[in-house]
Protein backbone atom coordinates (compact mmCIF):
# COMPACT_ATOMS: atom_id res chain seq x y z
CA UNK A 1 0.00 0.00 0.00
CA UNK A 2 1.28 3.36 -0.58
CA UNK A 3 -0.55 6.49 0.43
CA UNK A 4 -4.42 6.27 0.40
CA UNK A 5 -6.81 3.00 -0.62
CA UNK A 6 -10.53 3.56 -0.54
CA UNK A 7 -12.63 0.13 -1.22
CA UNK A 8 -14.87 -0.27 -3.34
CA UNK A 9 -14.18 2.06 -6.38
CA UNK A 10 -17.91 2.61 -6.99
CA UNK A 11 -21.17 1.11 -6.08
CA UNK A 12 -24.70 1.22 -6.94
CA UNK A 13 -26.83 0.89 -3.71
CA UNK A 14 -30.41 0.55 -3.50
CA UNK A 15 -32.19 3.24 -1.04
CA UNK A 16 -32.25 1.37 2.54
CA UNK A 17 -29.26 -0.52 2.64
CA UNK A 18 -26.41 -0.51 4.84
CA UNK A 19 -22.96 0.47 3.30
CA UNK A 20 -20.06 0.67 4.53
CA UNK A 21 -17.17 2.30 2.49
CA UNK A 22 -13.67 1.42 3.44
CA UNK A 23 -10.93 3.84 4.03
CA UNK A 24 -6.81 2.66 4.93
CA UNK A 25 -3.28 4.57 4.93
CA UNK A 26 -0.05 3.80 5.27
CA UNK A 27 1.77 7.29 6.33
CA UNK A 28 0.75 6.74 9.98
CA UNK A 29 -1.16 9.77 9.76
CA UNK A 30 -2.57 11.06 13.00
CA UNK A 31 -6.00 12.85 11.62
CA UNK A 32 -8.77 11.28 9.29
CA UNK A 33 -11.17 12.86 7.47
CA UNK A 34 -14.20 11.83 4.87
CA UNK A 35 -15.62 14.28 2.72
CA UNK A 36 -18.63 14.24 -0.01
CA UNK A 37 -17.76 15.95 -3.11
CA UNK A 38 -20.89 17.27 -4.88
CA UNK A 39 -20.90 18.91 -8.60
CA UNK A 40 -21.25 22.77 -8.26
CA UNK A 41 -20.09 22.65 -4.58
CA UNK A 42 -17.03 22.37 -2.43
CA UNK A 43 -15.85 19.36 -0.61
CA UNK A 44 -17.74 19.20 2.39
CA UNK A 45 -16.71 17.46 5.62
CA UNK A 46 -18.70 14.35 7.29
CA UNK A 47 -16.70 13.30 10.04
CA UNK A 48 -13.02 13.53 11.26
CA UNK A 49 -10.43 11.43 13.61
CA UNK A 50 -7.76 13.56 15.37
CA UNK A 51 -6.36 10.52 16.60
CA UNK A 52 -6.99 6.73 16.72
CA UNK A 53 -9.63 6.33 19.35
CA UNK A 54 -11.59 9.82 19.04
CA UNK A 55 -13.90 10.91 16.39
CA UNK A 56 -16.02 14.17 15.36
CA UNK A 57 -18.92 15.57 13.31
CA UNK A 58 -18.25 18.01 10.34
CA UNK A 59 -20.70 20.02 8.09
CA UNK A 60 -22.76 17.35 6.94
CA UNK A 61 -22.73 14.02 9.38
CA UNK A 62 -26.60 13.19 9.78
CA UNK A 63 -26.95 9.73 7.66
CA UNK A 64 -23.57 8.76 8.65
CA UNK A 65 -21.42 7.06 11.37
CA UNK A 66 -17.32 6.66 11.60
CA UNK A 67 -15.53 4.71 13.75
CA UNK A 68 -11.33 4.71 14.48
CA UNK A 69 -10.26 1.84 16.22
CA UNK A 70 -6.69 1.88 14.98
CA UNK A 71 -4.33 4.65 13.34
CA UNK A 72 -4.76 3.22 9.56
CA UNK A 73 -8.45 2.07 8.96
CA UNK A 74 -11.29 5.13 8.80
CA UNK A 75 -14.95 3.30 7.61
CA UNK A 76 -17.60 5.19 6.92
CA UNK A 77 -20.96 3.28 7.60
CA UNK A 78 -24.07 4.65 5.98
CA UNK A 79 -26.76 2.82 8.10
CA UNK A 80 -29.79 3.58 5.84
CA UNK A 81 -29.29 4.85 2.60
CA UNK A 82 -30.64 7.17 0.45
CA UNK A 83 -30.81 9.10 -2.80
CA UNK A 84 -29.06 12.35 -1.58
CA UNK A 85 -26.29 10.73 -0.50
CA UNK A 86 -25.51 9.78 -4.05
CA UNK A 87 -21.93 11.42 -4.08
CA UNK A 88 -18.18 10.65 -5.02
CA UNK A 89 -16.37 9.80 -1.18
CA UNK A 90 -13.49 10.92 -0.60
CA UNK A 91 -11.40 9.87 2.26
CA UNK A 92 -7.99 12.27 3.65
CA UNK A 93 -5.57 12.28 6.13
CA UNK A 94 -2.66 14.34 7.56
CA UNK A 95 -0.04 14.34 10.00
CA UNK A 96 -1.46 16.54 12.42
CA UNK A 97 -4.30 18.50 12.83
CA UNK A 98 -3.12 21.72 15.38
CA UNK A 99 -0.30 22.73 12.54
CA UNK A 100 -1.80 25.05 10.00
CA UNK A 101 0.48 23.70 7.13
CA UNK A 102 -0.11 20.24 7.35
CA UNK A 103 -1.19 19.32 3.78
CA UNK A 104 -4.13 16.64 3.64
CA UNK A 105 -3.84 13.75 1.43
CA UNK A 106 -6.40 11.96 -0.66
CA UNK A 107 -7.63 8.47 -1.49
CA UNK A 108 -8.78 8.38 -4.90
CA UNK A 109 -12.28 8.13 -4.08
CA UNK A 110 -15.54 6.09 -4.05
CA UNK A 111 -18.19 6.38 -6.53
CA UNK A 112 -21.64 5.79 -4.52
CA UNK A 113 -24.67 5.57 -6.63
CA UNK A 114 -28.06 5.17 -4.29
CA UNK A 115 -31.38 4.12 -5.82
CA UNK B 1 -21.03 31.98 7.98
CA UNK B 2 -18.07 30.71 6.75
CA UNK B 3 -17.78 31.61 2.63
CA UNK B 4 -15.20 30.63 0.31
CA UNK B 5 -15.74 32.18 -3.13
CA UNK B 6 -13.80 31.40 -6.69
CA UNK B 7 -14.76 31.66 -10.35
CA UNK B 8 -16.55 28.15 -11.54
CA UNK B 9 -14.64 28.43 -15.11
CA UNK B 10 -11.75 29.78 -16.78
CA UNK B 11 -10.54 29.46 -19.94
CA UNK B 12 -7.10 29.96 -21.53
CA UNK B 13 -4.63 29.38 -24.45
CA UNK B 14 -1.29 26.90 -24.40
CA UNK B 15 1.17 28.80 -23.50
CA UNK B 16 -0.39 31.89 -21.52
CA UNK B 17 -0.45 32.74 -18.26
CA UNK B 18 -3.53 32.86 -15.88
CA UNK B 19 -4.55 34.03 -12.19
CA UNK B 20 -7.28 32.27 -10.29
CA UNK B 21 -8.69 34.30 -7.82
CA UNK B 22 -10.08 32.91 -4.06
CA UNK B 23 -11.72 35.18 -1.84
CA UNK B 24 -12.84 34.44 1.74
CA UNK B 25 -14.22 35.11 5.13
CA UNK B 26 -13.93 32.69 7.74
CA UNK B 27 -13.84 32.19 11.66
CA UNK B 28 -10.12 32.06 12.12
CA UNK B 29 -7.46 31.69 10.10
CA UNK B 30 -4.81 29.29 9.73
CA UNK B 31 -3.47 29.35 6.29
CA UNK B 32 -4.82 28.81 2.82
CA UNK B 33 -4.05 25.74 0.75
CA UNK B 34 -4.44 25.46 -3.18
CA UNK B 35 -5.03 21.93 -4.73
CA UNK B 36 -5.61 20.36 -7.91
CA UNK B 37 -8.36 18.23 -9.04
CA UNK B 38 -7.53 16.56 -12.71
CA UNK B 39 -11.55 15.04 -13.83
CA UNK B 40 -12.07 11.66 -12.22
CA UNK B 41 -9.06 11.75 -9.82
CA UNK B 42 -8.19 13.17 -6.04
CA UNK B 43 -7.41 16.32 -5.05
CA UNK B 44 -3.75 16.94 -4.81
CA UNK B 45 -1.79 19.60 -3.01
CA UNK B 46 -0.13 22.83 -4.77
CA UNK B 47 0.64 25.25 -2.37
CA UNK B 48 0.56 26.47 0.96
CA UNK B 49 0.03 30.13 2.49
CA UNK B 50 0.28 31.66 5.70
CA UNK B 51 1.90 35.26 5.73
CA UNK B 52 1.03 37.93 3.35
CA UNK B 53 2.84 37.80 0.05
CA UNK B 54 3.91 35.14 -2.67
CA UNK B 55 5.34 31.76 -2.87
CA UNK B 56 6.86 30.75 -6.02
CA UNK B 57 6.89 26.68 -7.30
CA UNK B 58 8.25 26.51 -10.87
CA UNK B 59 5.37 27.27 -12.70
CA UNK B 60 2.87 28.06 -9.96
CA UNK B 61 2.88 30.55 -7.48
CA UNK B 62 0.05 31.44 -4.91
CA UNK B 63 -0.40 34.99 -3.48
CA UNK B 64 -2.08 36.12 -0.11
CA UNK B 65 -3.25 39.37 1.60
CA UNK B 66 -5.08 38.68 4.89
CA UNK B 67 -5.90 41.88 5.42
CA UNK B 68 -8.02 41.55 1.93
CA UNK B 69 -9.26 38.08 2.80
CA UNK B 70 -8.20 37.03 -0.98
CA UNK B 71 -5.71 34.86 -2.82
CA UNK B 72 -5.00 33.84 -6.00
CA UNK B 73 -2.79 31.09 -7.89
CA UNK B 74 -1.14 31.85 -10.67
CA UNK B 75 -0.18 29.19 -13.29
CA UNK B 76 3.03 30.20 -15.89
CA UNK B 77 3.62 28.68 -19.41
CA UNK B 78 0.09 27.01 -19.45
CA UNK B 79 0.28 23.39 -20.60
CA UNK B 80 -2.92 21.14 -21.96
CA UNK B 81 -2.25 18.96 -18.74
CA UNK B 82 -2.87 21.73 -16.43
CA UNK B 83 -6.72 21.47 -17.66
CA UNK B 84 -7.95 20.59 -14.38
CA UNK B 85 -10.17 21.97 -11.69
CA UNK B 86 -8.09 24.10 -8.60
CA UNK B 87 -9.38 24.53 -5.26
CA UNK B 88 -9.36 26.88 -2.98
CA UNK B 89 -9.32 25.68 0.61
CA UNK B 90 -8.73 27.92 4.16
CA UNK B 91 -8.14 26.51 7.89
CA UNK B 92 -10.26 27.86 10.50
CA UNK B 93 -9.93 28.57 13.76
CA UNK B 94 -10.42 24.76 14.63
CA UNK B 95 -7.79 23.70 11.74
CA UNK B 96 -11.00 22.53 9.85
CA UNK B 97 -10.64 23.01 6.27
CA UNK B 98 -13.15 24.91 4.25
CA UNK B 99 -13.70 24.47 0.41
CA UNK B 100 -14.67 26.22 -2.46
CA UNK B 101 -16.39 24.95 -5.15
CA UNK B 102 -13.21 24.99 -7.10
CA UNK B 103 -12.45 26.53 -10.44
CA UNK B 104 -12.51 24.45 -13.95
CA UNK B 105 -9.73 26.01 -15.98
CA UNK B 106 -10.24 24.86 -19.57
CA UNK B 107 -6.95 25.16 -21.78
CA UNK B 108 -7.13 25.51 -25.78
CA UNK B 109 -3.91 25.07 -27.81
Amino acid sequence: IAGITQAPTSQILAAGRRMTLRCTQDMRHNAMYWYRQDLGLGLRLIHYSNTAGTTGKGEVPDGYSVSRANTDDFPLTLASAVPSQTSVYFCASSDSVASGMDEQFFGPGTRLTVL
Amino acid sequence: GQNIDQPTEMTATEGAIVQINCTYQTSGFNGLFWYQQHAGEAPTFLSYNVLDGLEEKGRFSSFLSRSKGYSYLLLKELQMKDSASYLCAVKDSNYQLIWGAGTKLIIKP
